[in-house]
């Protein structure tokens, strides 16, 4: 399987700021998701990026908030804007290798 | 209707027993079905994956999938303590980027 990393793993940081998160695979991928996992909640995806285009969000999720970019096949990043405190969540790197999706360790972002 | 759906458990099953997870979905033209394992503070581990109606087993694990009644299960035999963790059923969409959907989890905790 694909090994993907995330920098940072975890951060505190206060609301109006932002937070970009890097997300590395050790293979050339087309596909990159970022998703969101709130406290007991189960994964909510953001948006789809491939490489070359612009990314395609999923319903709630706007560009301005998270900014996507995917400047090669091997990595992506997020970035988190004007963060507030509802902003806290694990937030997950993941590719699509051979079919099936692999995650990275997540960021854990905490707002306050 | 949910996508996908679980029940959230807790699931207790003593050890060396059988534990049955189970999951429906909502998207008639799914083709891909997935089960993660999410240990606490942990990212989604892929554990089992089934693309045909029936069985497939791996190990302790045996993933059954009925397309015809939009259901996918995972049953753990010789259930051990370190089974215990929130299992994850993922369903592939069969639209646009094959976006991955995910259920709510199932808590299993296993007791020795």
């Amino acid at each position: 399987s694909a090994v993907i990393s995330q920098k940072p793993s975890r951060d505190i940081c206060q609301r109006g700021t932002s937070l970009t998160i890097q997300c590395q695979v050790d293979s050339q991928v087309t596909m990159m998701f970022w998703y969101r996992q709130q406290p007991g909640q189960s994964l909510t995806l953001i948006a789809t990026a491939n490489q070359g285009s612009e990314a395609t969000y999923e319903s709630g999720f706007v560009i301005d908030k998270f900014p996507i970019s995917r400047p090669n096949l091997t990595f992506s990043t997020l970035t988190v804007s004007n963060m507030s405190p509802e902003d806290s969540s694990i937030y997950l790197c993941s590719v699509d290798w051979q079919g099936a999706a692999y995650f990275g360790p997540g960021t854990r972002l905490t707002v306050t | 209707q949910k996508e996908v759906e679980q029940n959230s458990g807790p699931l207790s099953v003593p050890e060396g027993a059988i534990a049955s997870l189970n999951c429906t979905y909502s998207d008639r033209g799914s083709q891909s079905f997935f089960w993660y394992r999410q240990y606490s503070g942990k990212s989604p581990e892929l554990i089992m994956f089934i693309y045909s109606n029936g069985d497939k087993e791996d190990g302790r694990f045996t993933a059954q999938l009925n397309k015809a009644s939009q259901y996918v299960s995972l049953l753990i035999r010789d259930s051990q303590p370190s089974d215990s963790a929130t299992y994850l059923c993922a369903v592939k969409m069969n639209t646009g980027f094959q976006k991955l959907v995910f259920g709510t989890g199932t808590r299993l905790l296993v007791s020795p």
